[in-house]
Order: structure tokens, then sequence, then C-alpha cells
């Protein structure tokens, strides 16, 4: 199957920093990309839908100005979390599709751990 | 927007005994329809999907049926082994705009005691 990349799968930082999570696809074109947010136990909320050279586009609820989604290139996707606060802490997922097919391929996940 | 319930929460079955969850929504316009396993701490996996068009769908121990008029799709899993255990999402999508996108159920806790 397509292999998603994400990285990096571990980050602590302090409150008040930004940190950058990158979604590669490394053997297809992916034209959409989504972004998720798990806490412990609980199910994936999706945050937004990346489309290549298209605007982000968010679910409500979430901070379009606090989690920036940049959808370069048709297989890279990047999640910016600016000023990072404790309660921003969770697992974040990436997925990605591609041309003519439904199935979406997960990254590893990224833990985001803010102090 | 798209409601999507999943029902049970949590599932204990013997090893051998079978398992169904089942996965109800709302937008009569969704048109594809996986099953995810998600193991703690590990990325989801998709194990089955099924699309509008068909109403059943089996891969060795595991299938999914479909009922679009009444809005629901199930999972069954067959003989179950310990390494069933996990937990299971169902995440119908519906298109918006000119693309999909995906709402997962709440999740299903399966565990198999031998």
């Amino acid at each position: 199957g397509a292999v998603v990349s994400q990285h990096p799968s571990w980050v602590i930082c302090k409150s008040g920093t930004s940190v950058k999570i990158e979604c590669r696809s490394l053997d297809f074109q992916a034209t959409t990309m989504f972004w998720y947010r798990q806490f412990p136990k609980q199910s994936l909320m999706l945050m937004a839908t990346s489309n290549e050279g298209s605007k982000a586009t968010y679910e409500q609820g979430v901070e379009k100005d606090k989690f920036l989604i940049n959808h370069a290139s048709l297989t890279l996707s990047t999640l910016t979390v600016t000023s990072a606060h404790p309660e921003d802490s969770s697992f974040y997922i990436c997925s990605a599709r591609g041309y003519a097919f439904n199935i979406q391929y997960f990254g590893a996940g990224t833990r985001l751990s803010v102090l | 927007g798209e409601n999507v319930e999943q029902h049970p929460s949590t599932l204990s079955v013997q090893e051998g005994d079978s398992a169904v969850i089942k996965c109800t929504y709302s937008d009569s316009a969704s048109n594809y329809f996986p099953w995810y396993k998600q193991e703690l701490g590990k990325r989801p996996q998709l194990i089955i999907d099924i699309r509008s068009n068909v109403g059943e769908k089996k891969d060795q121990r595991i299938a999914v049926t479909l009922n679009k008029t009444a809005k629901h799709f199930s999972l069954h899993i067959t003989e179950t082994q310990p390494e069933d255990s996990a937990v299971y999402f169902c995440a119908p999508e519906r298109l918006t705009d000119s693309w999909g996108k995906f709402q997962f159920g709440a999740g299903t806790q399966v565990v198999v005691t031998p």
C-alpha cells in the first residue's frame, strides 16, 4: 500500500513556541491531505482538509490562525501549531489520498507535549 | 454535518466467538464506508471498506455489510483471536464541494479473552 511519512513522531516544547509537523506521501501524489487530532482514549477529530494549491478548509471550531496548514506540493503538507499552550498537547495524525481513490493512508502520528 | 454513531463502545468476547460493531450515519450522500483498527499509540489501519453500490464484502474473517436505506453499516469479525483486540472506528465518507472527507465514529474497544 501507499506510504505516508509524518515527522516528528514526538515533540516537547515550551508554552508560547510554535511547532511544525510534516506529512509526506512517499510513493504517490496526494491530492488531498487531512489533519486529525486525537485525545487519549478518544476518536479522531478532523481538523482540516488540505488540497494542493488551495487554502485549507477548517472544521467548525478549529482556529485557522492557530493551526496553520500549508499544502505546498503534491507530496507535502505541514501543520504549524502557533503559540502552543498546554491544552494543545495531543496526538496529531495526518492522512493522504491520491487521484481516483477513496482510501486515505495515515502517517504514524505526532505526539505533542506543551510544557 | 454528518452525524455518526457507533455501537457498542466496548465489546468483550471469548476467543473464537464473533464480534459485530454497528455504525449509523445521517448523510445520505455518503458513498464510501471504511472500518479502521487502531492499536494503542499506533496509526489507524484500514481493515475493510465498502462502496455504496455493494451490500456486503468479505475478507477472510472480516466482513462489512451495508444498508444504505437504513443508513448503517456493520463490521463482522468471526473466529476472533487475541490479536483482534484493539479499538475499531467507522468513518463514512461524504462528499463536500468537490472532495470527500471522513467523520470518525467514537470507536469500539474490542477485548478478546483467551
